[in-house]
């Protein structure tokens, strides 16, 4: 079984539309995450929710609109889509880790990667 | 957002050299991580250090956390063609959220 599983793994649609990037975990951990990969391999967070609860919103605009239904659950959606959206899109989940013990390892999923054209 | 320089940025190596990215703060980190991306792949959790000064060791990779933790390297023995990929830290902040450094592309040349 898939630990972090999205969906769809490619996406390519053209500029204005919206579209959606589903994400499940099965690991039972309660802090999920949205992570951006650039075409220069920087990794930006964008969303932390903790057990369906929005933690961390980074500077992105609000065209992007996680949702959590539960907490084994983080969806993507973007609507009005741009060309500079074309990345690839990270989804991870981790249990809480503290400055102290550590902890918390993020496990990735698979990542989708939306094309805008 | 909050991002951390890790130098070199590529770095090309004949196998079975030594290689070292390294991981630099301004701010004082509380742990940190480190991850590996293979070409297509996602990132993977290699190991995580918490205390000043520690070191520890994964077969061919070492990993040392600076005293004043703020620096962190990652050192690779003999390096091989599997070694090929992205290795990235990723600090703890005090909101205890990981923001990942810019990372280092290594290829090995066989």
């Amino acid at each position: 079984d898939t630990a972090v599983s999205q969906t769809p793994k490619y996406l390519v649609t053209q500029m204005g539309n919206d579209k959606s990037i589903k994400c499940e975990q099965n690991l039972g951990h309660d802090t999920m995450y949205w992570y951006k990969q650039d075409s220069k391999k920087f990794l930006k967070i964008m969303f932390s929710y903790n057990n369906k609860e929005l933690i961390i919103n980074e500077t992105v605009p609000n065209r992007f609109s996680p949702k959590s239904p539960d907490k084994a659950h983080l969806n993507l959606h973007i609507n009005s889509l741009e060309l500079g959206d074309s990345a690839v899109y990270f989804c991870a989940s981790s249990l809480p880790g503290t400055s102290v013990v550590g902890g918390g390892e993020l496990f990735f999923g698979e990542g989708s990667r939306l094309t805008v054209l | 957002g909050q991002q951390v320089m890790q130098i070199p940025q590529y770095q090309h190596v004949q196998e079975g050299e030594d290689f070292t990215t390294y991981c630099n703060s301004s701010t004082t980190l509380s742990n940190i991580q480190w991850y590996k991306q293979r070409p297509g792949g996602h990132p993977v959790f290699l190991i995580q250090l918490v205390k000043s000064g520690e070191v520890k060791k994964q077969k061919r990779l070492t990993f040392q956390f600076g005293e004043a933790k703020k620096n962190s390297s990652l050192h690779i023995t003999a390096t091989q063609t599997t070694d090929v990929g992205t290795y990235f830290c990723a600090p703890l902040t005090l909101a205890n959220q990981f923001y990942f450094g810019t990372g280092t592309s290594l290829t090995v040349i066989p």
